[in-house]
């Protein structure tokens, strides 16, 4: 049973750039949550995708979108980038309508913009 | 608001206990995670805590009070693997979303 897969590993990108990254969710769960990690810091919630569509979502701007497929697997897109989006991206599966307390992260993508 | 409150740092022997405490304000709460994340690394899941009370699973165990927006993880018999961070995250009500604050960093020495 593969748990939560992202891709790609590490990206590089400049300023202005555009970039997509990808989320597979755990066998079972229908929900992906999507977190940005600066080092030294924890996590911050991007929004969340359910049933294909934004279900909630934290205080980042437009410039990050995204987008939920019916296999449940899910893109993060961020526009226009600035050095400071620079960071590890995480998401997270979970059940939307199951089981509580499940929520697992994938391995990560670092994106580097230069 | 929301906010989450734990030590920046902890140093601890290996085969010590180290209770690692956290305290939050959020809006709404369903529940609390405690997860671990080794450096450069996904976090990865501890517990999590609904109802009030201990919960134990093996070296770990973590405890919640909801009334007084509290919770800690205890970790016995320290391996030198233990050292990484230590994230405490609240739910907030309805859809799953986590709240993080920076963590705790564990050392553990020899």
């Amino acid at each position: 049973d593969a748990g939560v897969t992202q891709s790609p590993t590490h990206l590089i990108k400049t300023r202005g750039q555009q970039v997509t990254l990808r989320c597979s969710p755990k066998s079972g769960h229908d929900t992906v949550s999507w977190y940005q990690q600066a080092l030294g810091q924890g996590p911050q919630f991007i929004f969340q995708y359910y049933e294909e569509e934004e279900r909630q979502r934290g205080n980042f701007p437009d410039r990050f979108s995204g987008h939920q497929f019916p296999n449940y697997s899910s893109e993060l897109n961020v526009n226009a980038l600035l050095l400071g989006d620079s960071a590890l991206y995480l998401c997270a599966s979970s059940s939307g309508m199951g089981v509580r307390g499940e929520q697992y992260f994938g391995p990560g993508t670092r994106l580097t913009v230069t | 608001g929301q906010n989450i409150d734990q030590p920046t740092e902890m140093t601890a022997t290996e085969g010590a206990i180290v209770q690692i405490n956290c305290t939050y304000q959020t809006s709404g709460f369903n529940g609390l995670f405690w997860y671990q994340q080794h450096a450069g690394e996904a976090p990865t899941f501890l517990s999590y805590n609904v109802l009030d009370g201990l919960e134990e699973k093996g070296r770990f165990s973590s405890f919640l009070s909801r009334s007084k927006g509290y919770s800690y993880l205890l970790l016995k018999e320290l391996q030198m693997k233990d050292s990484a961070s230590y994230l405490c995250a609240p739910e907030n009500t309805g859809f799953q979303k986590l709240v993080f604050g920076t963590g705790t960093r564990l050392l553990v020495s020899p």
